[in-house]
């Protein structure tokens, strides 16, 4: 079945790095995606990974992929006050008629 | 968010009168799609539409309709509104390379059914 699993809260200080983690159930996911929501506001795509990468950079973000134990995380180096966000992994493969979300983490960064 | 619109983006209701809530892209997009975000529960996938005229049932679509009769314009209608229909609700677009990066969002609706 469907589901997308993340720790809802992840509180930080400002300059350490952060990981936010996610598990998902399927395997045939093609595309796994991470979103940020700021306050008030809509979800922004931050970065994605197709399944048959283990790891992408991007600037300050780096997620790795674990397929065997279906695992993605996102890590932000040197986190910024503006980082804090609810941050959403995303799952999705090719047919499937839209993208599966997980319930979000919270991240509080600390100056 | 550019290319994307929702309205309204604030409104309470009461139970059991008919609310709709409009979605409207300029993007030329094929996919469109209502979530709804609740606390502890993520997005859930209400309805979504790959074509005008063309629209499908996502996971929580009892008590939603849909209608899209132009590209750019994708309508959620709650037919009675009751309490647990509260909730903030996010349209998205996405373009024929929707695997690859995803979808855009709209600012969202933040309905209150009272």
């Amino acid at each position: 079945g469907e589901d997308v699993e993340q720790s809802l809260f992840l509180s930080v200080r400002e300059g350490d790095s952060s990981v936010i983690n996610c598990t998902y159930t399927d395997s045939s996911s093609t595309y796994l995606y991470w979103y940020k929501q700021e306050p008030g506001a809509g979800l922004q795509l931050l970065t994605y990974i197709f399944s048959n990468m283990d790891m992408k950079q991007d600037q300050r973000l780096t997620v790795l992929l674990n397929k065997k134990d279906k695992h993605l995380s996102l890590r932000i180096a040197d986190t910024q006050t503006g980082d804090s966000a609810i941050y959403f992994c995303a799952e999705s493969y090719t047919g499937r008629r839209a993208l599966t979300f997980g319930s979000g983490t919270r991240l509080q960064v600390q100056p | 968010d550019a290319g994307i619109t929702q309205s309204p983006r604030h409104k309470v209701t009461e139970t059991g009168t008919p609310v709709t809530l409009r979605c409207h892209q300029t993007e030329n997009h094929r996919y469109m799609y209502w979530y709804r975000q609740d606390p502890g529960h993520g997005l859930r996938l209400i309805h979504y539409s790959y074509g005008v005229k063309d629209t499908d049932k996502g996971e929580v679509s009892d008590g939603y309709s849909v209608s899209r009769s132009k590209t750019e314009d994708f309508l959620l209608t709650l037919e009675s509104a009751t309490s647990s229909q509260t909730s903030v609700y996010f349209c998205a677009i996405s373009g024929p390379d929707r695997d690859v990066y995803g979808y855009t969002f709209g600012s969202g609706t933040r309905l209150t059914v009272v």
